[in-house]
C-alpha cells in the first residue's frame, strides 16, 4: 500500500488566493483526519471524518476554511481567502476506524505571501 | 492540544544516556499514542496503549500508561543519533473517536 498521498508536498501562493490540498487516504480505512502543525501552536486537528461525513469540525480556525469528502478515496481542504497566517505544514492522516492508530501523509507545506 | 501536555518541550542527551519524555492529560485516555516526526516529514506511529497499567516496548523504547489512564511515558534506553526527532503523543479523549495532541518534544542526542 503506498500510504496515505497528499498534493502538493509544497504550495506557495499569494494571499488572497484560494488553496486546494488533497489527500487520499489509505483503502479500507473508515476515518479521515486533517491537521495543521505550527511551531506556535503544535499539531491541531482541524476536521475528522467517518465513513465520509464529517464528524467534528470545531478545530476549523474561520470560514475561510472548508473541507470535503466526496467518496472514500479523496478529501479537500480548501482555503479561501488564503492568509499569510495560515502557512503552516497541513497533515492528512486516515485510521481503519476511530480509535486506532492513525497513518500519516507526508504533508503539504504551504506559503502565504 | 492544551488537553494533552508534554514534557519536557525539548531535550538534549549525550549518546548512550537514557531518558524519558511524559505526557499528560487531566482526562481520561481510551487510547494512547506515540509518534515520532523527522523534520520535514510525517508522523510515524511508534505505540498504541489502552489498557490502565499496560506498558509496549520496541527496540530500545518502552512507552508505559499508568493504571489511572491519565499519564504516559516513554522511555529511551541507551540513546542514538537515529532516535533524534519529535516525540507525539495522541489520545482518543474520552472516548471521542478523535485524535488530539500534545505539543510534541524535540530531542537531539550529541555523539
Amino acid at each position: 500500500d503506498a500510504g496515505v498521498i497528499q498534493s502538493p508536498r509544497h504550495e506557495v501562493t499569494e494571499m488572497g488566493q484560494e488553496v486546494t490540498l488533497r489527500c487520499k487516504p489509505i483503502s479500507g480505512h473508515n476515518s479521515l483526519f486533517w491537521y495543521r502543525q505550527t511551531m506556535m501552536r503544535g499539531l491541531e486537528l482541524l476536521i475528522y471524518f467517518n465513513n465520509n461525513v464529517p464528524i467534528d469540525d470545531s478545530g476549523m480556525p474561520e470560514d475561510r476554511f472548508s473541507a470535503k469528502m466526496p467518496n472514500a478515496s479523496f478529501s479537500t481542504l480548501k482555503i479561501q481567502p488564503s492568509e499569510p497566517r495560515d502557512s503552516a505544514v497541513y497533515f492528512c492522516a486516515s485510521s481503519p476506524r476511530g480509535g486506532t492508530e492513525a497513518f500519516f501523509g507526508q504533508g503539504t507545506r504551504l506559503t502565504v505571501v | 492540544s492544551q488537553e494533552l501536555e508534554q514534557s519536557p518541550q525539548s531535550l538534549i542527551v549525550q549518546e548512550g544516556k537514557n531518558l524519558t519524555i511524559n505526557c499528560t492529560s487531566s482526562k481520561t485516555l481510551y487510547g494512547l499514542y506515540w509518534y515520532k516526526q523527522k523534520y520535514g516529514e510525517g508522523l510515524i506511529f511508534l505505540m498504541m496503549l489502552q489498557k490502565g497499567g499496560e506498558e509496549k516496548s520496541h527496540e530500545k523504547i518502552t512507552a508505559k500508561l499508568d493504571e489511572k489512564k491519565q499519564q504516559s511515558s516513554l522511555h529511551i534506553t541507551a540513546s542514538q543519533p537515529s532516535h533524534a526527532g519529535i516525540y507525539l503523543c495522541g489520545a482518543d479523549l474520552q472516548g471521542a473517536q478523535k485524535l488530539v495532541f500534545g505539543q510534541g518534544t524535540r530531542l537531539t542526542i550529541n555523539p
